[in-house]
């Protein structure tokens, strides 16, 4: 049974859209949550959440750790053609090991 | 400062066929790691290394083998290669300052025959 669930799997919009991307868990004991953008080759890293209700920014992408429901969600505002990519939540779970459990990813595709 | 790379990015083996991916660092982290990510499945963890001199089983180590060569190189090893083993496969290490994250190298994409 998958401990990290994204949905939706994949999702098409048009620039200038808002989109939210879901990321849900059923690890309690992890040290953070972590989001990582791919487009054609390697991940490469977005956010790392620790505290449920702090909002981590960047430009256009915000994202938020709910530790009570058990969720994170990724925010891109004004969407744009270079947003594409597969959209990457894992949980870094192993302690000193650092080891993350993956999600399967959303595949975001906008469109101009 | 080139961060995480490997080699080869591309390889096509025929069955029972065996390789080594290499993959090194320059950012003097400890820790690194090997995933394979296969359509649909997402990322998984196959080895993983703690420090230099020491290796793990991560979810999916049957028909793998890796050495921690040194700290900067981690390298993984198909001893006899399946087409199950068809997949990309991608090497991290860890930062574990400010922000305890993964950097991924650009993937090495496998496929044997």
């Amino acid at each position: 049974e998958d401990k990290v669930v994204q949905s939706p799997l994949s999702l098409v919009v048009h620039e200038g859209d808002t989109v939210t991307l879901n990321c849900s868990y059923e690890v309690t004991n992890f040290r953070s949550l972590l989001w990582y953008k791919q487009e054609k080759k390697a991940p490469t890293f977005l956010f790392m959440l620790t505290s449920s209700g702090i909002e981590k920014k960047s430009g256009r992408l915000s994202s938020i750790l709910d530790k009570k429901e058990l969720f994170s969600i990724l925010n891109i505002t004004a969407t744009q053609t270079g947003d594409s990519a597969v959209y990457l939540c894992a949980l870094n779970y192993g302690g000193s090991q650092g080891n993350l459990i993956f999600g399967k990813g959303t595949k975001l595709s906008v469109k101009p | 400062n080139a961060g995480v790379t490997q080699t080869p990015k591309f390889q096509v083996l025929k069955t029972g066929q065996s390789m080594t991916l290499q993959c090194a660092q320059d950012m003097n982290h400890n820790s690194m790691y090997w995933y394979r990510q296969d359509p649909g499945m997402g990322l998984r963890l196959i080895y993983y290394s703690a420090s230099e001199g020491t290796t793990d089983k991560g979810e999916v180590p049957n028909g793998y083998n890796v050495s921690r060569l040194n700290k900067r190189e981690f390298s993984l090893r198909l001893e006899s290669a399946a087409p199950s083993q068809t997949s990309v496969y991608f090497c991290a290490s860890r930062s574990t300052g400010a922000t305890d994250t993964q950097y991924f190298g650009p993937g090495t994409r496998l496929t044997v025959l």
